[in-house]
């Protein structure tokens, strides 16, 4: 059972699209971070969220934490070709470990 | 930024060799780093947390005796794969917390590059 999901599992949009996608759980982090990994590498960390509301915005992204903390999402405006990876995002529930969802993976076509 | 470096990048065995893999923080020090694998197309699974000068912590299902990790300083662990088979191909990623960077609820996890492991 995944104690993190995500949808959609794979997305493909047009240059120029906005799109959004989401992490759901039925537990409740302490903090919520996103990441993006390219084929081959490790992921990088976007963003950390912390407080339930919180909005937190990284030039096009736009990352929300739920007001439970049991949910997030990741908003693109005007994707590019740039943005295609493997978007994951990790909660920790307690102490210093963190569960990863399965993953998005987007495609931004030119 | 922080840096977590990887060795090696990719590493072809064959069934019932050892492999050994490093990470290593360049830039800060690390009292835990935590050793994940990743098969394609899914997601990371978290295989155990490795700590400066004690013990390491295995995730339910991993064997511990069977995937050796050391962590003799604040800036290197060793991921060990004993006696490997075809099914523990895999990409094994490792990542660590700067112990002088945030708090205990946002402290960033640096992730290495990752090794690609073949065991034919």
């Amino acid at each position: 059972t995944q104690l993190l999901e995500q949808s959609p599992q794979f997305l493909s949009i047009q240059e120029g699209e906005n799109l959004t996608v989401y992490c759901n759980s039925s537990s409740v982090f302490s903090s919520l971070q996103w990441y993006r990994q390219e084929p081959g590498e490790g992921p990088v960390l976007l963003v950390t969220v912390v407080t339930g509301g919180e909005v937190k915005k990284l030039k096009r992204l736009t990352f929300q934490f739920g007001d439970a903390r049991k949910d997030s999402s990741l908003h693109i405006t005007a994707a590019q070709p740039g943005d295609t990876g493997l978007y994951l995002c990790a909660g920790r529930r307690g102490g210093q470990s963190f569960v990863f969802g399965p993953g998005t993976r987007l495609s931004v076509l030119p | 930024g922080a840096v977590v470096s990887q060795h090696p990048s990719w590493v072809i065995c064959k069934s019932g060799t050892s492999v050994k893999i490093e990470c290593r923080s360049l830039d800060f020090q690390a009292t835990t780093m935590f050793w994940y694998r990743q098969f394609p197309k899914q997601s990371l699974m978290l295989m155990a947390t490795s700590n400066e000068g004690s013990k390491a912590t295995y995730e339910q299902g991993v064997e511990k005796d069977k995937f050796l990790i050391n962590h003799a300083s604040l800036t290197l662990s060793t991921l060990t794969v004993t006696s490997a088979h075809p099914e523990d191909s895999s990409f094994y990623i490792c990542s660590a917390r700067d112990m002088f960077q945030g708090s205990s609820y946002n402290s960033p996890l640096h992730f290495g590059n990752g090794t690609r492991l073949t065991v034919t």
